[in-house]
């Protein structure tokens, strides 16, 4: 089973500025099965990237996601107070999906 | 509109049985791989359990494999997921998703139904 760990676990940050959000897999991740979802309070997710570097529909261009192999990144540019969310990563492998234990993202 | 709602969550005793259904409407469901995801009150994401769209592919996390059943009927729209022998790690919100399976990703989401597991 690939292990997919996040880093950092909390990132404070001020609007307008850029968060870097890591995802590593235990062993290599075919990067079309590679996903982003953020998820507010209350909320259910909320798809953000697919296939590594693919934007959801509606998502703003401010969310890039990159990376292959076992190391991903989502980038999030000028942040808004409403990017204040936990973001998950997410694979699939071996006949299950897995997500990272997410890393929460805090506007100050 | 695309949606999903589940619904059948509730308070049940360990050991006990419950089963939960997503309503699914706004596509074409028989195409769509679909599946169930929970979240443990303060923690992350667990996917739990697929099923192709014809039902001829299912797979489950080892924590529910041989207690949990997927299913869905098309004629129907709907999706279900009959729990059994449940724990009070089984606690969580579960939600129904659509599954992209060109590319293995959840592109919509239900809203979740609540299911406690205590005595």
């Amino acid at each position: 089973e690939i292990v997919l760990t996040q880093s950092p676990g909390t990132l404070s940050l001020s609007p307008g500025e850029r968060a870097t959000l890591s995802c590593r897999a235990s062993q290599s991740v075919s990067s079309s099965y590679l996903g982003w979802y953020q998820q507010k309070p209350g909320q259910a997710p909320r798809l953000l990237i697919y296939g590594a570097s693919s934007r959801a529909t509606g998502i703003p261009d401010r969310f890039r996601g990159s990376g292959s192999g076992t190391d991903f990144t989502l980038t999030i540019n000028r942040l808004e107070p409403e990017d204040s969310a936990v973001y998950y990563c997410q694979q699939y492998g071996t006949a299950l999906f897995t997500f990272g234990p997410g890393s929460k993202v805090e506007i100050k | 509109e695309v949606q999903l709602v589940e619904s059948g969550g509730g308070l049940v005793k360990p050991g006990g049985s419950l089963r939960l259904s997503c309503a699914a409407s706004g596509f074409s469901f028989n195409t769509y791989t679909m599946t169930w995801v929970r979240q443990a009150p303060g923690k992350g994401l667990e996917w739990v359990s697929s099923i192709s769209s014809s039902s001829s592919y299912l797979i489950y996390a080892d924590s529910v494999q041989g207690r949990f059943t997927i299913s869905r009927d098309n004629a129907k729209n709907s999706l279900s997921l009959q729990m059994n022998s449940l724990r009070a790690e089984d606690t969580a919100v579960y939600y129904c998703a659509r599954v992209r399976w060109e590319l293995r990703y959840l592109d919509v989401w239900g809203k979740g139904t609540t299911v406690t597991v205590s005595s």
